[in-house]
């Protein structure tokens, strides 16, 4: 099992929807949760970090931690073509070190 | 201003030849990290130092080698044992459990 997983996509939705982007992850001591996006040959930069279960909401993205499914997500509220990219859940595992899934694809349709 | 700075920007290596990636970082963090990305791919995890003097291999260190002498520093030397070693590089550095903040990358193709 891979500390951490993620659907690769592509995920399309047209522009103004909402995208909801999944995580799970597989070590119980798992602290500290990121989501960054990544623009292609660029490298990955911070959207979201959630440290406690519930919601963080900061402009048009909402994180959400779920530890007791070890569930992580992204919300994406009124998607622009700007958004398309790919997005990267990463966790600080217990090894201490900063582990990420494989990203899942984001395309917006005008 | 602080940040990660990685250079090259873009590296080729021969068939054979060991070549070194540099990471300097001016945020004081004591963590440092080398990631590797293959095309469609996440990252990768290389090695990982949390202190200076000491680091640990990451899932994919065979064919590579770093040292930590200076907490600003961290660099990544890819060995001719790594077999397959066109990727792009990303190093990063955090403090404590937060964020990690990330270089420019480099780009490295074997010719």
């Amino acid at each position: 099992q891979k500390e951490v997983e993620q659907n690769s996509g592509p995920l399309s939705v047209p522009e103004g929807a909402i995208a909801s982007l999944n995580c799970t992850y597989s070590d119980r001591v798992s602290q500290s949760f990121f989501w960054y996006r990544q623009y292609s040959g660029k490298s990955p930069e911070l959207i979201m970090s959630i440290y406690s279960n519930g919601d963080k909401e900061d402009g048009r993205f909402t994180a959400q931690l779920n530890k007791a499914s070890q569930y992580v997500s992204l919300l994406i509220r009124d998607s622009q073509p700007s958004d398309s990219a790919t997005y990267l859940c990463a966790v600080h595992t217990g090894r201490r070190a900063l582990t990420f899934g494989s990203g899942t694809r984001l395309q917006v349709q005008p | 201003d602080g940040g990660i700075t990685q250079s090259p920007k873009y590296l080729f290596r021969k068939e054979g030849q060991n070549v070194t990636l540099s990471c300097e970082q001016n945020l004081n963090h004591d963590a440092m990290y080398w990631y590797r990305q293959d095309p469609g791919q996440g990252l990768r995890l290389i090695y990982y130092s949390q202190i200076v003097n000491d680091f640990q291999k990451g899932d994919i260190a065979e064919g590579y080698s770093v040292s930590r002498e200076k907490k600003e520093s961290f660099p990544l030397t890819v060995t001719s044992a790594q077999k397959n070693p066109t990727a792009f590089y990303l190093c990063a550095s955090r403090q404590g459990v937060t964020e990690a903040f990330f270089g420019q990358g480099t780009r490295l193709t074997v010719v």
